[in-house]
């Protein structure tokens, strides 16, 4: 069973529409990561969680917003949708016993038309 | 700003070439370094990781890496690259704000 899951995998949907995509682990982690992986940009941070009454802005937080609903749940969401936010986009947890190491997820692949 | 390096964007090996691919941070200080590999169509797995101790670090797959401080590195090794190693392979680093920086990922293709 997958620790960390991503729903939905694979989404397609036009410019200006509201997206969310949800993250769910069973790992127990307090911390949980949104990434997104562009070709030659590698992994930028958007949103991370260290527990749920905290949220913090990444490195490309504009255009996005989270909700920490419980500890092992952690949404993203597009409120108005745009072309260059095609992307993959990955959850990762993490906590003090793994050592800071991040488990991902299978990710969401978005395209906006 | 913090940031990562890998300078190798794109590898192209035959099997049983040996690998190094390069990466260097720009921090001072205390850092945790690792290696994240991607397969093809498939999520982010740790290869290996440093936070202290023997610089030399040894990770699944017979990959390793070695820490030298002061070339502020962490290059990834493999003596001998199979066809199934063809992935992409990022490093990344945090220090004290436990935020992962990732490079920008080396695309690796082993041809048999």
């Amino acid at each position: 069973d997958a620790d960390v899951t991503q729903t939905p995998r694979n989404r397609i949907t036009k410019t200006g529409k509201r997206i969310m995509l949800e993250c769910s682990q069973t790992k127990g982690h307090d911390r949980m990561y949104w990434y997104r992986q562009d070709p030659g940009l590698g992994l930028r941070l958007i949103y991370y969680s260290f527990d749920v009454k905290d949220i913090n802005k990444g490195e490309i937080s504009d255009g996005y917003s989270v909700s920490r609903q419980a500890q092992a749940k952690f949404s993203l969401s597009l409120e108005s949708a745009i072309p260059n936010q095609t992307a993959l986009y990955f959850c990762a947890t993490s906590d003090a016993t793994s050592g800071r190491v991040e488990f991902f997820g299978p990710g969401t692949r978005l395209t906006v038309l | 700003a913090q940031s990562v390096s890998q300078h190798n964007h794109h590898v192209i090996l035959s099997e049983a070439a040996s690998l190094e691919l390069g990466c260097n941070y720009s921090y001072g200080g205390t850092v945790n370094l690792f290696w994240y590999v991607q397969y093809p169509g498939q999520h982010l797995q740790l290869l290996l990781k440093y936070f202290s101790g023997d610089p030399l670090v040894k990770g699944i797959k017979g990959f390793e890496a070695e820490f030298i401080k002061s070339k502020f590195s962490f290059n990834l090794r493999k003596p001998s690259v199979q066809w199934s190693d063809t992935a992409e392979y990022f490093c990344a680093v945090n220090q004290w704000t436990d935020k992962l920086i990732f490079g920008t990922g080396t695309r690796l293709q082993v041809f048999p």
